[in-house]
């Protein structure tokens, strides 16, 4: 059972708009969710964070919705850059940040000139 | 560069042998995760360290499986007898500290078994 989901494989923006990708969870125990940005042959590279007891996160050209009563995520960056051309996973964590991120299948994010 | 590094970057082994992989975190960072991930999938927990104490494991993580940090730095993760089912990408991170819940990753092992 997917706890962490992503439901588009791939999204295509043109360069200078407004990119957004969503995820969904079904586990109400998690305490924070984070995305993460990887490009082939490389590690993922985290990206930002929020916290479950919060809606909005922003940090530069990226920012994070919260909706915990539907249990949906979103991360909206704002301009779209070439070099935001990758994969993007949503992930979440459980109390006490312990555990191990739950990630989602992650969704192809091109860029449009 | 101070980043998280694994070595080696790719493994072709034959089903059957046994394969070591090496993970060294961020220096100070006392946290340690592996996870694997195979094609169209996010990364899946196997295993995580605080210091050199393993203290969770995946039920991912099979017999076979089997890691270590023995001094709480640099860590090990050994795949006895490979079957084909094993390929895939492994990978390490590491974290700070409690207060602190992302995790940084490296650039990850690509394990094929032929």
């Amino acid at each position: 059972d997917q706890q962490v989901k992503q439901n588009s494989p791939s999204l295509s923006v043109q360069e200078g708009r407004i990119s957004i990708l969503n995820c969904d969870y079904t586990n109400s125990m998690f305490d924070y969710f984070l995305w993460y940005k990887k490009y082939p042959a490389e590690g993922p590279t985290f990206l930002i964070s929020i916290s479950s007891i919060k809606d909005k996160n922003e940090d530069g050209r990226f920012t994070v919705f919260l909706n915990k009563s539907a249990k949906h995520l979103s991360l909206h960056i704002v301009p779209s850059q070439p070099g935001d051309s990758a994969v993007y996973f949503c992930a979440a964590i459980g109390g006490g940040g312990a555990d191990g991120l739950t990630f989602g299948k992650g969704t192809h994010l091109i860029i449009q000139p | 560069d101070t980043g998280v590094s694994q070595d080696p970057r790719h493994k072709i082994t034959k089903r059957g042998q046994n394969v070591t992989f090496r993970c060294d975190p961020i220096s100070e960072h006392n946290r340690l995760y592996w996870y694997r991930q195979t094609l169209g999938q996010g990364p899946e927990f196997l295993t995580y360290f605080q210091n050199e104490a393993q203290l969770e494991k995946s039920r991912l993580l099979s017999d076979r499986f089997s890691a270590e940090r023995p001094k709480g730095s640099f860590s090990t993760l050994e795949i006895q007898r490979t079957e084909q089912g094993d390929s895939a990408m492994y990978l390490c991170a590491s974290s700070p500290r409690t207060d602190r819940v992302e995790q940084y990753f490296g650039p990850g092992t690509r394990l094929t078994v032929t």
